[in-house]
């Protein structure tokens, strides 16, 4: 039973470039959120998507960060024109329904040069 | 916003002994979620509460969801140096689906 698979692990992306992050819930799971967290700090909220849909996105900034969830395939978090205050580790969760437990993935670290 | 207080901040214990880490809101929560982290990975949750009241334990970790719903508590008995780690508490505004995290409580064990 596998948990929540994020990928890659670690990303270096140069300034400008583009970076994009993937996640697959856990299997029956509908519901996926992403949180970046930066050194020393909690995780902070960024979307909240189910399939096809975009259900919260209040902590996303508003230029260069994008979320979808594809009726088919992984979840993607994609973020245009990098700077270095992108450099964070992004994580991934999971829940089969909304406000339950979120069971999250082992993280993307992007770190920008 | 809406904030998680986590205290301490930081814990260094002999292993063997107990520990007592908690979290406040200055709103209501109907969930309280206690995660742990280990560093270079995601959060792995320990325990979920949804009850006033609910008293939770898991293995040597206890929780429990304050009656006022305001605040959390997890207990850990008999440390052992693979607790070490950053605990978090976590929980989700007015019944949204995201979660607020706490600051963490980062707790280091000496054998």
């Amino acid at each position: 039973n596998a948990g929540v698979m994020q990928n890659p692990r670690h990303l270096v992306r140069r300034r400008g470039q583009e970076a994009r992050l993937r996640c697959s819930p856990m299997k029956g799971h509908s519901h996926v959120y992403w949180y970046r967290q930066l050194p020393e700090e909690g995780l902070k909220f960024m979307v909240y998507l189910q399939k096809e849909n975009i259900i919260d996105e209040s902590g996303m900034p508003k230029e260069r960060f994008s979320a979808e969830f594809p009726k088919e395939g992984p979840s993607i978090l994609r973020i245009q024109q990098v700077v270095r205050g992108d450099s964070a580790a992004y994580f991934c969760a999971s829940s089969p329904l909304s406000g339950y437990e979120q069971y999250f993935g082992p993280g993307t670290r992007l770190t920008v040069t | 916003g809406q904030q998680l207080n986590q205290s301490p901040q930081s814990m260094f214990i002999q292993e063997g002994e107990d520990v007592s880490m908690n979290c406040t809101s200055s709103s209501i929560f109907n969930t309280w979620l206690w995660y742990k982290q280990d560093p270079g990975e995601g959060p792995v949750l320990l325990i979920a509460l949804y009850k006033a009241g609910e008293l939770t334990s898991n293995g040597r970790l206890t929780a429990q969801f304050g009656i006022t719903r305001k605040d959390s508590f997890l207990n850990i008995s008999a440390s052992i140096p693979s607790d070490v780690g950053i605990y978090f508490c976590a929980g989700p505004p007015q019944d949204t689906g995201k979660l607020i995290f706490g600051q963490g409580t980062t707790l280091q064990v000496k054998p």
